[in-house]
């Protein structure tokens, strides 16, 4: 099986555009999790989407919002960018199924910089 | 807050040694624990996981140990190779919080020949 694809693999943005992110999951997962990865803060959680609906959200602000197309794919957007956006954006997929005890597996990620 | 936390930022181990890996958590509902492993430029790879009823699991050169009653779970690998230089990560997902994973700050391994 293919991995979790996501594109485009870097991007360079200005303060206040917006931008959208794609992340394909694995065949058949119907779970895809969000994530961003900073120096300072780590690997954040930004919201999980399972059948077109977000059923997780972590706490960032309103400027970062997803969605999920009835094939599994998902989209992130972030409106008006700001420098402290510039990051590593993971997405993981998972069946979504199996409860909470399920694995996750991830994408290689989409560098941004905000300039 | 909720946290998952890491003893070590860097560790250096010569290869062909074991190697263990620390991680401390706090938050007392957790009930299922993953090891990631992140390779420079990519995205962070399932090693091992463990549920919360059990204290070991082990996989092909690792094992996980976790001890629920100091909040305290480690990642050994057996035989350490330079393929195995990366950041690792401890994970862990509590059963209200669904698929959001919370990581530790993470640890960098280096194999020295």
């Amino acid at each position: 099986k293919a991995g979790v694809t996501q594109t485009p693999r870097y991007l360079i943005k200005t303060r206040g555009q917006q931008v959208t992110l794609s992340c394909s999951p694995i065949s058949g997962h119907r779970s895809v999790s969000w994530y961003q990865q900073t120096p300072g803060q780590g690997l954040q959680f930004l919201f999980e989407y399972f059948s077109e609906t977000q059923r997780n959200k972590g706490n960032f602000p309103g400027r970062f919002s997803g969605r999920q197309f009835s094939n599994s794919r998902s989209e992130m957007n972030v409106s008006t960018l700001e420098l402290g956006d510039s990051a590593l954006y993971l997405c993981a997929s998972s069946t979504g199924l199996a409860g909470f005890q399920e694995t996750q597996y991830f994408g290689p990620g989409t560098r941004l910089l905000v300039l | 807050g909720e946290s998952v936390g890491l003893h070590l930022p860097t560790l250096s181990v010569q290869e062909g040694d074991n190697s263990i890996i620390n991680c401390a958590y706090s938050n007392s509902a957790s009930d299922y624990f993953i090891w990631y492993k992140q390779e420079s430029g990519k995205g962070p790879q399932f090693i091992i996981d463990i549920r919360s009823n059990m204290d070991k699991r082990q996989g092909q050169r690792v094992t996980v140990l976790l001890n629920k009653t100091v909040k305290h779970l480690s990642l050994q690998i057996a035989a350490t190779q330079p393929g195995d230089s990366a950041v690792y990560f401890c994970a862990e997902k509590d059963w209200g919080g669904g698929n959001k994973l919370t990581f530790g700050t993470g640890t960098q391994l280096k194999v020295e020949l």
